[in-house]
C-alpha cells in the first residue's frame, strides 16, 4: 500500500514569495491533517479535514496560509507570502477515519523542508 | 493547545540498555496516549498507544506505563539497539476529537 505523498520534499524561496505544498494521501482515507514542524519541535496542527470539510482550522495563520481538499482527496497547503519565520518542515498525514477519530492512527509523509531567505 | 510535556530531551544509552522517556500531561479529558518515532529526513510514525483503562501495554521491546494519578505515562525501550536511534515523541488525544498534541521530542542516540 503507497504512503501518504507529498511534493515537493524541499523548497526554498526569499521572503514575501508564494509556495505551495501538495499531498496525496493514503487511498480510503477521509480525514487528512497539515502540521508544521519547527526545528527540534513536534508536530504542530494547522487543519484538519473530514473529506471536504475543513473541521479545525484555529491553528491556521489565515491572514497569508490557505489550504484545499478538492473531492476530499488530494490536498493543497498555500502560504502568500512567506516570511522568514515560516521557515520549517510541512507534514501531511492522513487516518481512515472510521473509528471515531482520536485513536485512528494517522500516516504521516515525508514532509515539505521549506527554508525562507 | 493543551500541553503535553516530554523529557528529557536527549538521551543516549548503551546498546541492550533500557531507555525511558517520560511525558506528563494536564487535562484528565485526554484519553488516548501514543508514542511516534522519527527518523531524520521521514515523516513520524506510531509506535505504541495505550488508553488508561490500563496501567501498562507492551509490544514487543516497547512498553508503555501509564500513571493515571500522576497524570504522567513514559516509554521503555528494552534491550535498546543503534536501530532504535531517532526522535520520540508523545502526545496525547481525547474522545471526539481527531487532534493530537505533540510533545517537544527527545532525540535518542543508542550507542554500539
Amino acid at each position: 500500500e503507497a504512503g501518504v505523498v507529498q511534493s515537493p520534499r524541499y523548497k526554498i524561496i526569499e521572503k514575501k514569495q508564494p509556495v505551495a505544498f501538495w499531498c496525496n494521501p493514503i487511498s480510503g482515507h477521509n480525514t487528512l491533517y497539515w502540521y508544521r514542524q519547527n526545528l527540534g519541535q513536534g508536530p504542530e496542527l494547522l487543519i484538519r479535514y473530514e473529506n471536504e470539510e475543513a473541521v479545525d482550522d484555529s491553528q491556521l495563520p489565515k491572514d497569508r496560509f490557505s489550504a484545499e481538499r478538492l473531492k476530499g482527496v488530494d490536498s493543497t497547503l498555500k502560504i502568500q507570502p512567506a516570511e522568514l519565520g515560516d521557515s520549517a518542515v510541512y507534514l501531511c498525514a492522513s487516518s481512515p477515519g472510521t473509528s471515531g477519530g482520536y485513536t485512528d492512527t494517522q500516516y504521516f509523509g515525508p514532509g515539505t523542508r521549506l527554508t525562507v531567505l | 493547545q493543551q500541553q503535553v510535556k516530554q523529557s528529557p530531551q536527549s538521551l543516549i544509552v548503551q546498546k541492550g540498555g533500557i531507555s525511558i522517556i517520560n511525558c506528563a500531561y494536564e487535562n484528565t479529558a485526554f484519553d488516548y496516549f501514543p508514542w511516534y518515532q522519527q527518523f531524520p529526513g521521514k515523516g513520524p510514525a506510531l509506535l505504541i498507544a495505550i488508553r488508561p483503562d490500563v496501567s501498562e501495554k507492551k509490544e514487543g521491546r516497547f512498553t508503555i506505563s501509564f500513571n493515571k494519578s500522576a497524570k504522567q505515562f513514559s516509554l521503555h525501550i528494552m534491550d535498546s539497539q543503534p536501530g532504535d536511534s531517532a526522535t520520540y515523541f508523545c502526545a496525547n488525544g481525547r474522545s471526539g476529537y481527531s487532534t493530537l498534541t505533540f510533545g517537544k521530542g527527545t532525540m535518542l542516540l543508542v550507542s554500539p
